[in-house]
């Protein structure tokens, strides 16, 4: 089956500056990643996604780059605030189900 | 509420007990999962329902976890003579399609086993 990677653990950076957090997947067939954002005591919310036909994605200061070659793909933040502080998590799709990375927590200092 | 509502949002329950928590999806959402997730880790898939059906049980770990969907909303899982490992947060999300759409997570409900 699916198994997704994810680095770092943890990513501290200065407000401003940009985080970018990486995630391997095993599965070729994989044709949906997702990205969510996870707040304490909240559950999972989707900030992003790409479909395997699409290399690169934007929006606003979030982007997300695909490279199906190397099966690999990444989420940017830039101009990181206080309120991103979170855990993200990546995602990969075959069919019907979601396999989920082992997340980052991201803090981001004023 | 507009969003997906999951009951008890905490069980404490004994080794050997039996739980029940239940999850309420978005309405009209044809999709709905069931993931658990323990401290540190990203969700871990049990199972998923396209309508009333099971889809794709392949996550659950064993025969003491079980879920309905009967009439095609209301989802509960069921997990008999639970053991101290079983403690987690047990996520729903509902969809409007599966597989490749947005999931809606609810809150949890988190479970400890004592």
């Amino acid at each position: 089956g699916e198994n997704v990677e994810q680095h770092p653990s943890t990513l501290s950076v200065q407000e401003g500056d940009s985080a970018v957090i990486k995630c391997t997947y095993s599965d070729s067939a994989s044709n949906y990643f997702p990205w969510y954002k996870q707040e304490l005591g909240k559950g999972p919310q989707l900030i992003i996604d790409i479909r395997s036909n699409v290399g690169e994605k934007k929006d606003q200061r979030i982007a997300v780059t695909l490279n199906k070659t190397a099966k690999h793909f990444s989420l940017h933040i830039t101009e990181t605030q206080p309120e991103d502080s979170a855990v993200y998590f990546c995602a990969a799709s075959i069919t019907d189900k979601l396999i989920f990375g082992t997340g980052t927590r991201l803090q981001v200092f004023p | 509420g507009a969003g997906v509502s999951q009951t008890p949002s905490n069980k404490v329950t004994e080794k050997g007990k039996y739980v029940e928590l239940r999850c309420d999806p978005i309405s009209g959402h044809t999709a709905l999962y069931w993931y658990r997730q323990s401290l540190g880790q990203g969700p871990e898939f049990l199972i998923y329902f396209q309508g009333t059906g099971a889809a794709d049980d392949s996550g659950l770990p064993n025969d003491r976890f079980f879920a309905v969907r009967p009439e095609g909303s209301v989802s509960t899982l069921k997990i008999q003579r639970t053991e101290r490992g079983d403690s987690a947060v047990y996520l729903c999300a509902s969809s409007a399609t599966s597989g490749t759409g947005e999931l809606f997570f609810g809150e949890g409900s988190r479970l400890t086993v004592l």
